[in-house]
């Protein structure tokens, strides 16, 4: 079935540090490619998606590329802030499924 | 903005009991979702409905029912609550695929469930 791998965390960075959460994908179809993002005590919120292979996604300065051939969505931000301190998820929804698979989260956490 | 309304944010329930979670959403979704939140295993599927009395088990329904008498409303039932499924709740919704959507999935703010 489909699956999504994360990086361990958590991880600890200082501001205007760089950063790079990796994710890969196992997929039967055309999945798109989601980030999803939970700040402390709040639901999640979509923070940036692709829909097909070497599309970008962008947010917040946040940015994820398709990779199709390497199966990998990874997230980057070129000067991570304070306020990005958070659990980031990679996600996955194929062709015609109505529902999403989720990584299984990694904890940021940016120290001032 | 899409608002998906989860209707608890913190309860403590006994052993045994009968628990409902309410999930209100206000953008006309045709899917809604119930997802559980444990620290190390992300986010997995308990159970969604893709339109009004319909329903789909995800991938860990056991302990669980889900009731869609209307479209904009959706809850989760813990039949006899036990001290494994103390927990975080998160409801969510979305627009079905062939409408364009992307897959793009809206989410309450979750709510966080003891059992003692």
């Amino acid at each position: 079935g489909d699956s999504v791998t994360q990086m361990e965390g958590p991880v600890t960075l200082s501001e205007e540090a760089c950063l790079t959460i990796n994710c890969t994908y196992t997929a039967t179809g055309y999945p798109s490619l989601f980030w999803y993002v939970q700040y402390p005590g709040e639901g999640l919120q979509l923070l940036l998606k692709a829909t097909k292979a070497d599309d970008k996604g962008s947010n917040k300065g946040f940015e994820a590329t398709y990779r199709k051939e390497t199966t990998s969505f990874h997230l980057e931000k070129g000067s991570v802030q304070v306020s990005d301190s958070a659990v980031y998820f990679c996600a996955l929804s194929d062709w015609g499924a109505q529902k999403l698979v989720f990584g299984q989260g990694t904890r940021l956490t940016i120290n001032p | 903005d899409v608002k998906v309304t989860q209707s608890s944010r913190y309860l403590v329930k006994r052993t045994g009991e009968k628990v409902f979670l309410e999930c209100v959403q206000d953008m006309d979704h045709e899917n809604m979702f119930w997802y559980r939140q444990d620290p190390g295993l992300g986010l997995r599927l308990i159970y969604f409905s893709y339109d009004v009395k319909m329903k789909e088990k995800g991938d860990i329904p056991e302990g669980y029912s889900v009731s869609r008498e209307k479209k904009e409303r959706f809850s989760l039932i813990l039949e006899s609550a036990s001290t494994n499924q103390t927990s975080m709740y998160l409801c969510a919704s979305s627009l079905p695929t062939n409408r364009g959507s992307g897959n793009t999935i809206y989410f309450g703010e979750g709510s966080w469930l003891t059992v003692v």
